[in-house]
């Protein structure tokens, strides 16, 4: 079974700084890796999606990097802002599918 | 469509009421896949479909729960005799491909509340 875990689960930092959340999977035979935000009561909103032959897809304030070797992305938010507040979830698609991690909640201090 | 659509947004059912669940795919996508998040917890994923037929059912409860995706009409999924642990917000999302080699789109949810 496919695992994807993120770190941290939880995150407070104050608005202007830069941060990085991280995603790693067992199984480095992904075909993809997609990250979403989900405010409060809110569906998902696709973030970034990072094919396997890709190492990097930027938009914006957000970076994610995706290294299939050793089984991780990051997600790289700069110069965050209140309006970041949300959880952030990586989700992970193989030939068995889609796995999402648990997620990150962050919040920014304004 | 150009969105997932997912209806109805609320649904409120007694324990041991049936609920039934509808989500339209973009126009286009093959992929169907449903999951129930919990409290805002992890995703858990139920059960795809590719087209009409089911792709992958390894999430899906054995009892009481049933999914269907029939032609020109929205998929659906159905939940017999709800219980209160099936309070959640079951979300559906939409794909080209069924083993993620392109972007998955999702719907707003759909939120369940069993009392």
């Amino acid at each position: 079974k496919q695992e994807v875990t993120q770190i941290p689960a939880a995150l407070s930092v104050p608005e202007g700084e830069n941060l990085v959340l991280n995603c790693s999977f067992t199984d480095s035979a992904i075909y993809n890796l997609q990250w979403f935000r989900q405010d409060p009561g809110k569906g998902l909103t696709s973030l970034l999606l990072i094919q396997s032959s890709q190492r990097e897809q930027t938009s914006g304030r957000l970076n994610a990097s995706l290294d299939k070797s050793s089984g991780r992305s990051t997600l790289y938010i700069a110069a965050s802002q209140p309006g970041d507040s949300a959880t952030y979830l990586c989700n992970r698609g193989g030939a068995d599918g889609l796995t999402f991690g648990k997620g990150t909640h962050l919040i920014i201090q304004p | 469509g150009e969105e997932v659509a997912q209806t109805p947004k609320h649904l409120v059912r007694g324990e041991g009421q049936k609920a039934k669940l509808y989500c339209a795919p973009i126009k286009g996508h093959s992929y169907v896949f449903w999951y129930q998040q919990v409290l805002k917890n992890e995703f858990k994923f139920l059960i795809s479909f590719q087209n009409e037929n089911v792709f992958d059912e390894t999430g899906m409860p054995k009892e009481r729960f049933s999914a269907k995706c029939l032609p020109n009409s929205p998929c659906s999924l159905e939940i017999q005799a709800t219980k209160l642990e099936d309070s959640a917000v079951y979300f559906c999302a939409s794909s080209q491909s069924g083993t993620g080699g392109t972007e998955a789109f999702f719907g707003q949810g759909t939120r369940l509340t069993v009392v």
